[in-house]
C-alpha cells in the first residue's frame, strides 16, 4: 500500500505571493492533518479534516486555509507569503480522526519564502 | 493551554549502550494520549510508542520504552541497545481530547558506532 505523498516536494517563492501544496493519503484513510515544522517552534498543528470538513483548526493566520475533496486528498494554501512561512509542512493521515487510530506521515514539502 | 517540552536539544549516545530521552507537558486535561515520534534524516516521521494517560502501566515496544509520571507530568523514552538506525530527531507529544497534537521542539539524537 503506497504511503502518504506530498507534492511538491521543494518550493521556492518570493514574499506576497500565494502558495498551494497538495497531500494525498494513504488508500482508504480518510483523516488528513497538516502540520508546519520549523527548528525553533518544532511542530505546530495547522488543521485537521474529515470527510470534506475542517474539525480542528490550530493557531495560525487567516492566510492559511486547507481543503478536503471527496477522495480525501487535501489541500493547503498560504497566502501572500511572509518570509516566517519558510518551513517544512508535513501532512498526515488516518483511518478515521481519533487516538486509536495511528497517524501516517509523508515526507513533507520544504517551502522556502524569499 | 497544553504544551510539551523537551529540554534535550541534541543527545549521543555509543552502540548497544541505553540512553534516555526526557519530556515534560502541561494540560488541564484528565484524559489524554502521549506518544514519542521518530523522524529520521529522509524526513519521514513514524509512531515510536504511545501511552494513554488513564493507564498506569508504562508501554513497551520491543527496545523502547516510556517511564510515565502522571503526577510529575513526566513522560521520558528509554532506548536500550542504540543501533545506527535510531539516529533521528525525536518529538514528544500530547494528543488532547480535541484530537489536537501539540509537539515538543524535538531532541536530535545521534548514535556513535
Amino acid at each position: 500500500k503506497a504511503g502518504v505523498t506530498q507534492t511538491p516536494r521543494y518550493l521556492i517563492k518570493t514574499r506576497g505571493q500565494q502558495v498551494t501544496l497538495s497531500c494525498s493519503p494513504i488508500s482508504g484513510h480518510r483523516s488528513v492533518s497538516w502540520y508546519q515544522q520549523t527548528p525553533g517552534q518544532g511542530l505546530q498543528f495547522l488543521f485537521e479534516y474529515f470527510s470534506e470538513t475542517q474539525r480542528n483548526k490550530g493557531n495560525f493566520p487567516g492566510r492559511f486555509s486547507g481543503r478536503q475533496f471527496s477522495n480525501s486528498r487535501s489541500e493547503m494554501n498560504v497566502s501572500t507569503l511572509e518570509l516566517g512561512d519558510s518551513a517544512l509542512y508535513l501532512c498526515a493521515s488516518s483511518l478515521v480522526p481519533g487516538v486509536y487510530y495511528e497517524q501516517y506521515f509523508g515526507p513533507g514539502t520544504r517551502l522556502t519564502v524569499t | 493551554a497544553q504544551t510539551v517540552t523537551q529540554s534535550q536539544p541534541e543527545m549521543s549516545v555509543q552502540e548497544a549502550e541505553t540512553v534516555t530521552l526526557s519530556c515534560t507537558y502541561d494540560t488541564s486535561e484528565s484524559n489524554y494520549y502521549l506518544f514519542w515520534y521518530k523522524q529520521p534524516p529522509s524526513r519521514q516521521m513514524i509512531l515510536v510508542i504511545r501511552q494513554e494517560a488513564y493507564k498506569q502501566q508504562n508501554a513497551t515496544e520491543n527496545r523502547f520504552s516510556v517511564n510515565f509520571q502522571k503526577a510529575a507530568k513526566s513522560f521520558s523514552l528509554k532506548i536500550s541497545d542504540s543501533q545506527l538506525g535510531d539516529t533521528a530527531m525525536y518529538f514528544c507529544a500530547l494528543l488532547n481530547t480535541g484530537n489536537q497534537f501539540y509537539f515538543g521542539t524535538g531532541t536530535s539524537l545521534t548514535v556513535i558506532p
